[in-house]
């Protein structure tokens, strides 16, 4: 089984919907984070979180927002999907512990396509 | 501002060395790493560097740090079809690496 797992890996929706992609970790790992990825643009952090009571915005974090349920669950919403939000979204752990090299270990993705 | 910059595409015979820059901007990143991404998959750390460090050879992948340019490079030797992936590079910002921001990401192709 995967250490991070992320549903759904494929969305279809349409303008206006509300959406929620669903990460969750088994690495035991208290940092989360949220990217998107766009041809040519590389990974842009969408919100980041270091435990469950601590949530930051990143790059690009406007028209998203972040639930930490738990240690092991971060979950992204759009509130209302529109077009330019079409995109791969990755969720990403990594071990905040002491000698940590800050290495993120990654989900697979989750494709978001918005009509 | 945080900015991390490498070329789009890089196509390389089979057996040859790849060699893919990046280019950062924070003079204080405490680690700058090379991720792999192969199609349909997440992004996997393929190696790092201290900040205070030149360079760092791990099998065929050899990286070098310039400081002074702020200037990070990956060399592959013997670039194999297996290399076939897009290749991000990375940098560390604010304390104990809490924040990684990426580049656009190289996609490196395989001539035969």
């Amino acid at each position: 089984d995967a250490d991070v797992t992320q549903t759904p890996r494929n969305r279809i929706t349409k303008t206006g919907k509300r959406i929620m992609l669903e990460c969750s970790q088994t690495k035991g790992h208290d940092r989360m984070y949220w990217y998107r990825q766009d041809p040519g643009l590389g990974l842009r952090l969408i919100y980041y979180s270091f435990d469950v009571k601590d949530i930051n915005k990143g790059e690009i974090s406007d028209g998203y927002s972040v639930s930490r349920q738990a240690q092991a669950k971060f979950s992204l919403s759009l509130e209302s999907a529109i077009p330019n939000q079409t995109a791969l979204y990755f969720c990403a752990t990594s071990d905040a512990g002491t000698g940590a090299n800050g290495e993120l270990f990654f989900g697979e993705g989750s494709r978001l396509t918005v009509l | 501002g945080e900015d991390v910059e490498q070329s789009l595409f890089l196509s390389v015979r089979e057996g040859d060395s790849s060699v893919i820059n990046c280019t950062y901007t924070d003079s204080s990143s405490t680690y700058l790493y090379w991720y792999k991404q192969e199609p349909g998959a997440g992004l996997q750390l393929l190696t790092y560097i201290f900040s205070n460090m030149d360079m760092k050879q791990d099998q065929r992948l050899t990286v070098l740090l310039n400081k002074k340019d702020k200037h990070l490079s990956l060399r592959i030797a013997d670039t194999q079809t297996g290399d076939s992936a897009i290749y991000f590079c990375a940098e560390s910002i604010g304390g104990s690496a809490s924040k990684i921001i990426f580049g656009s990401g190289t996609r490196l192709s395989i001539r035969p």
